[in-house]
């Protein structure tokens, strides 16, 4: 069956400091990953998404990137931090076309 | 572009009771999906129910049903027989090909 991990669970980061958070899938081969952030009592917002390596479709303009190293591994990173960084980060898998989303636990991030 | 709209932030409903969330989106396209997610405050996402635009028929389970309008281009969630397990927050998304675009979320309370 398919999984996915994403790490860390929380991150507390100083304004400017680097951010480098991951998310894997296992049990499944080329699928469609994405990148969401939720703020606090708010929906979720699509930042990018991969339809295969290399492949980046950047959705908001800001302050963040994301790159697909290996089929089953999609990384979100920041090179500075700014303080309206700080959500909720779900990362999320599909198989492609139309099908639903399968979504990680999150990772909590508090820019201090 | 595609957007997903939930006009309702929050909603209450009696254990036991019925409640309806409502949905709609906006899209040129004919061949898409449709879900609803619910998110409990673990925070994990889970698939509630989903159904293809080209089936006329509303999809259900077990106590969740959709009534699935497209020419009016809306999606809204019926919840029957409540449970205070019921009780979380519920999006709305809709996908065409490789993205997945989410409502703002409607936040459901279940009164015992």
């Amino acid at each position: 069956s398919q999984t996915i991990h994403q790490w860390p669970a929380t991150l507390v980061q100083p304004v400017g400091s680097p951010l480098s958070l991951e998310c894997t899938v296992e049990g499944t081969s080329n699928p469609n990953l994405y990148w969401y952030r939720q703020a606090a009592g708010r929906g979720l917002q699509l930042l990018f998404y991969s339809v295969g390596i290399g492949q980046i479709s950047s959705e908001v303009p800001q302050n963040l990137s994301a790159s697909r190293p290996q089929d089953r591994q999609f990384i979100l990173s920041s090179k500075k931090l700014l303080l309206s960084d700080s959500g909720f980060y779900l990362c999320a898998w599909s198989a492609h076309l139309n099908t639903e989303a399968f979504f990680g636990q999150g990772t909590r991030l508090t820019v201090v | 572009a595609q957007t997903v709209t939930q006009s309702q932030p929050e909603m209450s409903v009696q254990e036991a009771e019925t409640v309806t969330l409502s949905c709609t989106y906006d899209t040129s396209e004919s061949d898409y999906y449709l879900f609803w997610y619910k998110q409990p405050p673990s925070r994990q996402m889970i698939l509630v129910i989903r159904q293809e635009a080209y089936k006329q028929q509303n999809a259900t389970e077990n106590r969740f049903s959709v009534n699935f309008q497209k020419a009016a281009k809306s999606f809204s969630l019926k919840i029957s027989d409540s449970q205070l397990g019921d009780a979380a927050m519920y999006f709305c998304a809709y996908r065409r090909i490789n993205k997945l675009i989410f409502g703002t979320g409607t936040l459901l309370a279940v009164q015992p």
